[in-house]
C-alpha cells in the first residue's frame, strides 16, 4: 500500500476553474509538502506545512491556496486555474528531525 | 539564493561507472540529496550527505566537498534500470526545505 497517496491522478480542466489537488498520507509524519514540476525545471516548492497550524509559503505560491485538514491530509488548491499551471505537481511528507522527504505519485494537470 | 548545477544528461553502458557532478552556491547549507526520478514517476531518495567525504550504499556513492560546493553521485556496475534522471538537491538551514537542481537524465545502453 503506497504511503503518500494524491488525488487526482490526472486532470484536465479549462482556464478559470477552480482545482483542489489532494494529498494524504499513512506515514504518521508531521511535515508535508507541495511542489510542482515543470519540464526543464527542477521541483518547486508551492507550500508547506510543519504541523496543523501552520502553514507557509514556499518560492512560487501565487495562485494557489493550501488547506491542512489533518496531520495526514494537505489539499492544494487552484483557485482561477490558468494555463502555465499545467504541470506535474507532487506532495511529499518527511518527519520533524528527519531530512528525507518522501513523495506521492504526482498528479498531472492540463489547463486549457 | 540557491543555485544548482549539474548536466542535462549522460549516457553510459550496462555494467559500465557513472559519476554524476553537481555543484552548488547556497545560503544556509544543510546537507545535499540525490534523488532518482523514473519518467512521469515520484523522486524517490538515493543518499545524504552532510558532512565532507563519501557515502557508500551498495551500488551507489555519493561524494560531498562543502568548501568547493561539489557533490557527485558515483553509480557502478549498471543496470538498465538506472536509466532515470538524478536530482541533486540542497537543503536549506532552519527548515526541511529542499532546492531541486534541474537533474541529470542517465541513458544507460546494452
Amino acid at each position: 500500500d503506497a504511503d503518500v497517496t494524491q488525488t487526482p491522478r490526472n486532470r484536465i480542466t479549462k482556464t478559470g476553474k477552480r482545482i483542489m489537488l489532494e494529498c494524504s498520507q499513512t506515514k504518521g509524519h508531521d511535515r508535508m509538502y507541495w511542489y510542482r514540476q515543470d519540464p526543464g525545471l527542477g521541483l518547486r516548492l508551492i507550500y508547506y506545512s510543519f504541523d496543523v497550524k501552520d502553514i507557509n509559503k514556499g518560492e512560487i505560491s501565487d495562485g494557489y491556496s493550501v488547506s491542512r485538514q489533518a496531520q495526514a491530509k494537505f489539499s492544494l488548491s487552484l483557485e482561477s486555474a490558468i494555463p502555465n499551471q499545467t504541470a506535474l505537481y507532487f506532495c511529499a511528507t518527511s518527519a520533524t528531525g528527519i531530512v528525507e522527504q518522501f513523495f506521492g505519485p504526482g498528479t498531472r494537470l492540463t489547463v486549457l | 539564493g540557491q543555485n544548482i548545477d549539474q548536466p542535462t544528461e549522460m549516457t553510459a553502458t550496462e555494467g559500465a561507472i557513472v559519476q554524476i557532478n553537481c555543484t552548488y552556491q547556497t545560503s544556509g547549507f544543510n546537507g545535499l540529496f540525490w534523488y532518482q526520478q523514473h519518467a512521469g514517476e515520484a523522486p524517490t531518495f538515493l543518499s545524504y550527505n552532510v558532512l565532507d567525504g563519501l557515502e557508500e550504499k551498495g551500488r551507489f556513492s555519493s561524494f560531498l566537498s562543502r568548501s568547493k560546493g561539489y557533490s557527485y553521485l558515483l553509480l557502478k556496475e549498471l543496470q538498465m534500470k538506472d536509466s532515470a534522471s538524478y536530482l541533486c538537491v540542497t537543503g536549506a538551514t532552519g527548515f526541511q526545505k529542499l532546492v531541486f537542481g534541474t537533474g541529470t537524465r542517465l541513458l544507460v545502453s546494452p
